[in-house]
């Protein structure tokens, strides 16, 4: 079965570095999205992408983060300049469409650790 | 304010019995959709099933169904027979009309007993 691929698993960081967290959507979707979960709590949205461009963000997504599909396959999250308080696990999702039915599915998620 | 509220932070079950996990949400728009999603120990988020705000009938999958009260604005998960392997973390989400995005209430930690 296809399935949302994110690398690394973990990510080890110091406060002040630049991030990115990659992920690899499922071939056919073409909705993608960027959620957060802070210490296995409330899962939170950060940001959705389709068509090459941003569609909808949430007021964590400032101008620290940054999304990219830099070719056909890959989906990109940086973060500038890390803070502590990014420390969490982040999911990237994908689905086929934007409907209102429109299952998402998800990757197994990066923990970032920000020391 | 919160769009979905999951009043149950944990609940513990005795095997083979049924468990109801309680979701409510809070939208002005007439066309939304409602998910749960479960999150084993492992940590991914596992679709189990979808309630549409037209659907007329309750939503089935398997053991999963939703108890959809569209007037009190509620969508209750409800797990028959439950097994040692439906413990985990489950997440009630909403999809209003105009978003892409989904919104995810804080989530019911299920442990099933033996």
């Amino acid at each position: 079965e296809p399935e949302v691929t994110q690398t690394p698993s973990h990510q080890v960081t110091q406060m002040g570095q630049e991030v990115i967290l990659r992920c690899v959507p499922i071939s056919n979707h073409l909705y993608f999205y960027w959620y957060r979960q802070i210490l296995g709590q409330k899962v939170e949205f950060l940001v959705s992408f389709y068509n090459n461009e941003i569609s909808e963000k949430s007021e964590i997504f400032d101008d620290q983060f940054s999304v990219e599909r830099p070719d056909g396959s890959n989906f990109t999250l940086k973060i500038r300049s890390t803070k502590l308080e990014d420390s969490a696990m982040y999911f990237c999702a994908s689905s086929v469409g934007g409907g209102l039915g429109e299952k998402l599915f998800f990757g197994s998620g990066t923990q970032l650790s920000v020391l | 304010a919160q769009k979905i509220t999951q009043t149950q932070p944990g609940m513990f079950v005795q095997e083979k019995e049924a468990v109801t996990l309680d979701c409510t949400y809070d939208t002005s728009d007439p066309s939304y959709g409602l998910f749960w999603y479960k999150q084993p120990s492992s940590g991914e988020m596992i679709f189990l099933i979808y309630q549409g705000s037209y659907d007329q009938q309750n939503a089935t999958e398997g053991r999963y169904s939703l108890n959809f009260q569209k007037a009190r604005k509620s969508a209750n998960l409800v797990i028959s027979a439950s097994q040692l392997g439906d413990s985990a973390m489950y997440f009630c989400a909403m999809r209003e009309g105009r978003d892409d995005k989904i919104i995810f209430g804080k989530g019911t930690r299920l442990h099933i007993l033996p």
